[in-house]
């Protein structure tokens, strides 16, 4: 198992750029996460999905959006990029079930700087 | 929503010695509390957790305390060695809709 797959690694966009970043996993996991890191700042929610079909706000989500039109994948669409969204973000995986695991599976990360 | 609070921001120890990091949360109704180990240019990486119905789970050299009455739960990291050295998270979640909450992190320097 590959686990989840993030790209790109790196990406340096203009102001007013758009992009996507792409996000799959292959553990059957049902949710899926995107998070951003900033120094000191922890890891926050962007947005969530907890199956294909359906995706939630969480709590910084503004200037993004997502889709999930399968279990496996789960990207990242920035539109408009602001220097502000500079930043690591993070995808992430998880199973919810019966077993009630409850572990998140991050990727390695995506580093994007916005000039 | 739920707010995690984590302390210190920096660690730094000799090797050999104990780390301690702790947490507090907000919502009383959280039940899940989980540990990530961050290591250089990686994501996270769960290295313990604990449920609510449990006051305290060891692994090794690590080992998480909770209090709910407190609201506040802690990591221990014994004999601690170089290779300890990362950034922690910790984490609260409730049943039913795991969403997870997670504190700033911690770095921890363990000096050789």
């Amino acid at each position: 198992n590959a686990g989840v797959t993030q790209t790109p690694k790196f990406r340096i966009l203009k102001i007013g750029q758009s992009m996507t970043l792409q996000c799959t996993q292959d553990m059957n996991h049902n949710y899926m996460y995107w998070y951003r890191q900033d120094p000191g700042m922890g890891l926050k929610l962007i947005y969530y999905s907890v199956g294909a079909g359906i995706t939630d706000k969480g709590e910084v989500p503004n200037g993004y959006n997502v889709s999930r039109s399968t279990t496996e994948d789960f990207p990242l669409r920035l539109e408009l990029a602001a220097p502000s969204q500079t930043s690591v973000y993070f995808c992430a995986s998880s199973y919810m079930g019966l077993a009630l695991t409850g572990e998140l599976f991050f990727g390695e990360g995506s580093r994007l700087t916005v000039l | 929503g739920e707010n995690v609070e984590q302390h210190p921001s920096t660690l730094s120890v000799q090797e050999g010695d104990s780390a301690v990091i702790k947490c507090t949360y907000s919502d009383s109704a959280s039940n899940y509390f989980p540990w990530y180990k961050q290591e250089l240019g990686k994501g996270p990486q769960l290295i313990i957790d604990i449920r609510s119905n449990v006051g305290e789970k060891k692994d090794q050299r690590i080992a998480v305390t909770l209090n709910k009455t407190a609201k506040h739960f802690s990591l221990h990291i014994t004999e601690t060695q170089p290779e300890d050295s990362a950034v922690y998270f910790c984490a609260a979640s409730k049943g039913g809709s795991y969403i997870p909450t997670f504190g700033r992190g911690t770095s921890l320097i363990v000096h050789p």
